[in-house]
């Protein structure tokens, strides 16, 4: 099983700043077959990035994702006051698929 | 545009059996999205996916969960379902069944909360 780590656990930052949150891999994932998602309180997911570093579907270009192998990063480039929330990553390369833990972006 | 929709009990008792039925519209069985899975978040925490079916009929469980766990499909009624057996306060949680054209992971039902308590 490939086990998930988001670094930081918490992000403070305020509307304007850029965030930067962090997912490493246990092991490397395979075609880089690795996804973010964003929740709000009392909603489901929302896919953001899929293959590393693609937006989906009517995803605001302030959104990016990079990375390979092990490490893979989603940046948020100027944090809208929509955009606080916690965010997922997600490898669907290996079966079991697995989830980070999250990361709280949290308004400052 | 795909919609998914959860439903079922709300309360389980322990050791029985939780069911869970999602029903789609605005696309079909044979449709591209032909991965669908249930994963599900205990209150306040992360996310566990559970399992899927392909639209072959064939299934793939989280081994943490495979001795407890049925997924099916009927394609009649374009709905798929989640059968946890055997469940205790642990199984509480937010219950999503979603849907994506391989592993990937496009829709996602609104969520059904299952409590777990005699």
């Amino acid at each position: 099983e490939i086990v998930l780590t988001q670094s930081p656990g918490t992000l403070s930052l305020s509307p304007g700043e850029r965030a930067t949150l962090s997912c490493r891999a246990s092991q490397s994932v395979g075609k880089n077959y690795l996804a973010w998602f964003q929740q709000k309180p009392g909603k489901a997911p929302r896919l953001l990035i899929y293959d590393a570093s693609s937006r989906a579907t009517g995803i605001p270009d302030r959104f990016s994702g990079s990375g390979s192998g092990t490490d893979f990063t989603l940046t948020i480039s100027r944090l809208e006051p929509e955009d606080f929330a916690v965010f997922y990553c997600q490898q669907y390369a290996t079966s079991p698929l697995t989830f980070g833990g999250g990361t709280r972006v949290e308004i400052k | 545009q795909v919609q998914l929709q959860e439903s079922g009990p709300g309360l389980v008792r322990p050791s029985e059996t939780l069911s869970l039925t999602c029903t789609v519209s605005g696309d079909s069985v044979s449709s591209e999205h032909s991965y669908r899975s249930w994963i599900r978040q205990p209150p306040g925490k992360g996310l566990e996916w559970i399992g899927y079916i392909y639209d072959s009929g064939s299934t793939n469980y989280n081994p943490s969960l495979q001795s407890r766990v049925t997924v099916s499909m009927d394609t009649s009624k374009n709905q798929f379902s989640l059968k946890l057996s055997s469940v205790t306060a642990a199984d509480t949680a937010v219950y999503y069944c979603t849907m994506g054209a391989g592993w990937l992971i496009d829709y996602w039902g609104q969520g059904t909360l299952v409590t777990v308590s005699s």
